[in-house]
């Protein structure tokens, strides 16, 4: 079946440096991805897309991969900052039946040491 | 900045009672979302709503849960009789429209702790 999932549950970064989140699925036929950045208490904020005939895709300090081949999925975090620090989803949008239904990966917390 | 509003922040109830959660979605939005997360797992597609209809719905949306827009500006959702596995974060979201790279806006999220 579909699913969204992510290599490491945790990732710890020192303040500065370039972080790299990684996300895997298993639908093929997906068509647009998304990041989302969960702070604490709050809902999933969009960070980047990216459809599935691009394989880069670079916003504000931040830089989205996409490997078909591997379906495989990386989001780039550049020159890290404490504000960084939160949950980050990667999701699939695939068509279902005429709508399109968002899937979510298991999460990836992210760490930014001063 | 607009944004989707929940209310309220925190409810806890007793196992088979009824909690309505509400939303506030952002006004000019056609298209309305209700997603739940269980401590530390996924965010879960719930139900979307549209034109006063439910547009898709997943598995777990079953005939304990309902949702409904009462008035031009609330998005509801009502759990009939609640059951400990609902505890959980349930995340309202709404969109513009509902194409494939229609962005949807979040929520904070209602915590739901059933007892």
């Amino acid at each position: 079946g579909e699913s969204v999932g992510l290599h490491l549950p945790t990732l710890s970064v020192q303040e500065g440096d370039n972080s790299i989140i990684n996300c895997a699925y298993s639908n093929s036929a997906s068509d647009y991805f998304i990041w989302y950045k969960q702070e604490s208490g709050k809902g999933p904020q969009f960070i980047i897309d990216i459809r599935s005939n691009m394989d880069k895709r670079q916003g504000q300090r931040v830089t989205v991969l996409l490997n078909k081949t591997v379906k495989h999925l990386s989001l780039q975090i550049a020159a890290t900052q404490p504000g960084d620090s939160a949950v980050y989803f990667c999701a699939e949008k695939s068509s279902n039946g005429g709508g399109f239904k968002t899937i979510f990966g298991a999460g990836t917390r992210l760490f930014v040491k001063a | 900045e607009p944004e989707v509003t929940q209310t309220p922040s925190h409810q806890v109830t007793q196992m088979g009672q009824e909690v309505i959660l509400r939303c506030v979605p952002i006004s000019n939005h056609l298209y309305f979302y209700w997603y739940r997360q269980i401590l530390g797992q996924k965010v879960e597609f719930l139900v979307s709503f549209y034109n006063n209809e439910i547009s898709e719905k997943s598995e777990i949306f079953d005939d304990q849960f309902s949702v409904e827009r009462p008035d031009g500006s609330n998005f509801t959702l009502k759990i009939r009789s609640t059951k400990l596995e609902d505890s959980a974060m349930y995340f309202c979201a709404s969109s513009e429209g509902a194409g494939l790279q229609e962005t949807q806006y979040f929520g904070p999220g209602t915590r739901l702790l059933v007892l």
